[in-house]
């Protein structure tokens, strides 16, 4: 299985602020990758597939970059809506398996 | 606007079968443009794949779980189902089902159901 790993676990951020977070994948997924939010008690969000490309509707302060191995999600301004728990998930191969997820805090 | 229901017992004894059901609306589920999946959720956790379904009947599932897990659709009621056989306390989550782009991402989730495994 392909291992999904999130870097930071929690992020602690103000309104206003730019955050990145981290997932890397145990062997190379090409652009196979997808970006998820989820809120308390709510099913996830779909925010970013194919590593890049944002899903319609998602506010373009969300974007999405990397290949192989390495990738990133960056809330260019952060807004109190997106506060939230990310998850990435690779779709290259089966099983498709999610990062831990980061919880992105209000500091 | 295409929509997903989950529905189904919210409490599954020990070594019986749990099984849900995920009612489409504003779509059809036998559109050949998408697959139909099944992802889990431990309280606190994180999210699981579980399984996916064509409207042909061909599936892909999770080796960890395969030996236990069914997923199908019927047509005629315009639903995908899961059946995951002898669970245990791990097996309680919350379980979504969700639509997969032609990418194989999951675009649209339903709201979920609580599964309680206890007798």
């Amino acid at each position: 299985d392909i291992q999904m790993t999130q870097s930071p676990s929690t992020l602690s951020a103000s309104v206003g602020d730019r955050v990145t977070i981290t997932c890397r994948a145990s062997q190379s997924i090409g652009t196979w990758l997808a970006w998820y939010q989820q809120k308390p008690g709510k099913a996830p969000k779909f925010l970013i597939y194919k590593a890049s490309s944002l899903e319609s509707g998602v506010p373009s302060r969300f974007s999405g970059s990397g290949s192989g191995t390495e990738f990133t999600l960056t809330i260019s301004s952060l807004q109190p809506d997106d506060f939230a728990t990310y998850y990435c998930q690779q779709y290259n191969s089966f099983p498709y398996t999610f990062g831990q997820g980061t919880k992105l805090e209000i500091k | 606007q295409l929509q997903l229901q989950e529905s189904g017992p919210g409490l599954v004894k020990p070594s019986e079968t749990l099984s849900l059901t995920c009612t489409v609306s504003g779509g059809s589920v036998s559109t050949s443009t998408y697959y139909w999946g099944w992802i889990r959720q431990p309280p606190g956790k994180g999210l699981e794949w579980i399984g996916n379904v064509y409207y042909s009947g061909s599936t892909y599932y999770n080796p960890s779980l395969k030996s236990r897990v069914t997923i199908s659709v019927d047509m005629s009621k315009n639903q995908f189902s899961l059946k995951l056989s002898s669970v245990t306390a791990a097996d309680r989550a919350v379980y979504y089902c969700a639509r997969l782009r032609t990418d194989d991402s999951f675009d649209i989730w339903g709201q979920g159901t609580m599964v309680t495994v206890s007798s």
